[in-house]
Order: C-alpha cells, then sequence, then structure tokens
C-alpha cells in the first residue's frame, strides 16, 4: 500500500513569509502527528491530529499550527517564517488507538525541506 | 521534560566490526523504539520493546530494553556497509493521553561503516 505523502519535498522561502507543507497519510490511518528535525536539535514532536481534532503538542510557538481534513489528509502552517525555522519537516501517520498509542509504529514520510533565507 | 541521551553521536567502523549505540534517560518509558534513517528519507521502524529486561533480536541487530525501563541499547555484530545511517532511539511517555502520536527522540547516532 502507498506510504505516507509528503509536499512539497524542497522549499525555500524568505523571512517574515508563510508555509503550508501538506500530509497525506497511510490509506486507513486516521492519526497523524508532526515532527521538525534539525542538526541541532534533533527530531522535536510538533502536534498530532486524529479525527480532525488535535490531541497533542509539543512546545512549539504559535506561529507552528496545523490541521486535519475529513480524509485524515493534514496540514501544517508557518507563520513569519525565522531563519532557525530550516529544516526537514517530517510527516508521519498511524492507526494509534487504546493502549497502542504507548507502543505503536510510525510510519514516516520523507519530509518536506524548508530553507528560510 | 523527558530526555533520551544517545551516545555516540558519531561511529566510524570497519567492516566486520561489532558496535554497541546506547540510549539513556532518568525517566521511565512506556516502550522505546529504535529507528533508522538514511539521507533523503523518513525513519523507519526497527524494533519496539516494552517490557523492562526484554531482548530483540533482529538478524544482526540485538536490541535490549532496560529492567526500569529506562535505557536501551542497540548492539550490531559484524557491522556491513549497509548497515550506515542514522539510528535513533525514541520512547513513548507513561503520561497516558498526552503520549498520542509523540515520541521522544535521541539526538542519533550516525553510523559509517568502510568497506
Amino acid at each position: 500500500k502507498a506510504g505516507v505523502t509528503q509536499t512539497p519535498r524542497y522549499l525555500i522561502k524568505t523571512r517574515g513569509q508563510q508555509v503550508t507543507l501538506s500530509c497525506s497519510p497511510i490509506s486507513g490511518h486516521r492519526s497523524v502527528s508532526w515532527y521538525q528535525q534539525t542538526p541541532g536539535q534533533g527530531l522535536q514532536f510538533l502536534f498530532e491530529y486524529f479525527s480532525e481534532t488535535q490531541r497533542n503538542k509539543g512546545n512549539f510557538p504559535g506561529r507552528f499550527s496545523g490541521r486535519q481534513f475529513s480524509n485524515s489528509r493534514s496540514e501544517m502552517n508557518v507563520s513569519t517564517l525565522e531563519l532557525g525555522d530550516s529544516a526537514l519537516y517530517l510527516c508521519a501517520s498511524s492507526s494509534l488507538i487504546g493502549t497502542q498509542r504507548l507502543t505503536g509504529e510510525l510510519f514516516f514520510g520523507e519530509g518536506s525541506r524548508l530553507t528560510v533565507l | 521534560t523527558q530526555l533520551l541521551e544517545q551516545s555516540p553521536q558519531f561511529l566510524s567502523i570497519q567492516e566486520g566490526e561489532n558496535l554497541t549505540v546506547y540510549c539513556n534517560s532518568s525517566s521511565v518509558f512506556s516502550s522505546l523504539q529504535w529507528y533508522r534513517q538514511e539521507p533523503g528519507e523518513g525513519p523507519v521502524l526497527l524494533v519496539t520493546v516494552v517490557t523492562g529486561g526484554e531482548v530483540k533480536k533482529l538478524k544482526r541487530l540485538t536490541f535490549q530494553f532496560g529492567d526500569a525501563r529506562k535505557d536501551s541499547s542497540l548492539h550490531i555484530t559484524a557491522a556491513q556497509p549497509g548497515d550506515t545511517g542514522l539510528y535513533l532511539c525514541a520512547g513513548y511517555s507513561n503520561a497516558g493521553g498526552t503520549s498520542y502520536g509523540k515520541l521522544t527522540f535521541g539526538q542519533g547516532t550516525i553510523l559509517t561503516v568502510h568497506p
């Protein structure tokens, strides 16, 4: 079955602009998580959505937001971009329900590499 | 805030050598996972360990979860160039509903195996 698809794969923006990244999860997966990966901080959790509801949020400023649609596709938005937002943004989908939230596998996409100039 | 300390950060070895990567925390985790990430790709799950003291083997890879569920190790026997990549440990917290989709990742170990 098709994996997690993220678009765009690469993008370049300038400071102050905003960006929207898209994620299509594996068919049947209703949970979508977003992570930011940088060389200095590693992978950091941004937020998680399930059935169009944000269930969990990491420690990122309000400039980072997301949403999920009824077909489980998700988007994340970063407004007023800063140089430090340059990173690989990874989306992961899963079928985590009940106790699986403590052990379940996350299936990652290839990421969207954002460069802020 | 739960943290996972992963070591070493870099590992450069010759084909055929053995190696161990460590993942330590002062916090208890419901489970620990090991992922491998190759350039241009997202992380891919290798294994999940759930029970304290658990040992899992995946061909030449051996994974162990500490008795207190605060640490884990990955041991590779007779490393091959195909093992080259970024190895990440990650854990789900015990914090109930706040753990949805939220993995805490270690900083990663960049492994290079030379032919």
